[in-house]
């Protein structure tokens, strides 16, 4: 049950559009279209984002948007606002009947 | 609206064992599968268990196999997580999240803290 890779960190200005991507492999992010993603403020819960590769909750801005290929999940984020500035976590089910969590990206808008 | 609320944490020795408890309310909790995810400080995020509706189908990492149980009581809408020989490693906030579609956590509570240390 090893974690899924994430970039530990990114960045972008306002108005950009920046991409996260979560890299697993067949047995987890690639075997299945269960991956999901999650916001998390400093001393906040985590919010779900994005869930089944590329469904967005109501109530989720627009903004954010997610794919697959392969054994790599994305999440993309358009319209960079300072509000956006947070730590991102991607999550899969996995072959194990079990799930797993990104080591977490800091995204940091300039 | 629906709100969990997590209880428990506490600070305990390495090799004893604390129970965690989850209130859930403002939705038919016997109708959703339900996790707990824990987060050590200052790190990511860690998937420890799942339970479904039902109880019929449990689910634990590795890293707590044989040491932690989770439960569940459907009339008094509470998820619970028996944790036994606990150790530094296992030292974290633990969220307990409702599990609306099966695979996604969605939403989450504030978390208990876990402190193991002697």
């Amino acid at each position: 049950q090893s974690a899924l890779t994430q970039p530990a960190s990114v960045s972008g200005s306002p108005g950009q559009s920046i991409t996260i991507s979560c890299t697993g492999t067949s047995s987890d992010v690639g075997g299945y279209n269960y991956v999901s993603w999650y916001q998390q403020h400093p001393g906040k819960a985590p919010k779900l984002m994005i869930y089944d590769v590329s469904k967005r909750p109501s109530g989720v801005s627009h903004r954010f948007s997610g794919s697959k290929s392969g054994n790599t999940a994305s999440l993309t984020i358009s319209g960079l606002q300072a509000e956006d500035e947070a730590d991102y976590y991607c999550s899969s089910y996995t072959s194990f009947s079990t799930w797993v969590f990104g080591g977490g990206t800091k995204l940091t808008v300039l | 609206e629906v709100q969990l609320v997590e209880s428990g944490g506490g600070l305990v020795q390495p090799g004893r064992s604390l129970r965690l408890s989850c209130a859930a309310s403002g939705f038919t909790f016997d109708d959703y599968a339900m996790h707990w995810v824990r987060q050590a400080p200052g790190k990511g995020l860690e998937w420890v268990s799942g339970i479904s509706w039902n109880s019929g189908s449990t689910a634990y990492a590795d890293s707590v196999k044989g040491r932690f149980t989770i439960s569940r009581d459907n009339a008094k809408n509470s998820l619970f997580l028996q944790m036994n020989s606990l150790r530094a490693e296992d030292t974290a906030l633990y969220y307990c999240a409702k599990a609306p579609g099966g695979n996604w956590f969605d939403p989450w509570g504030q978390g208990t803290l876990v402190t193991v240390s002697s």
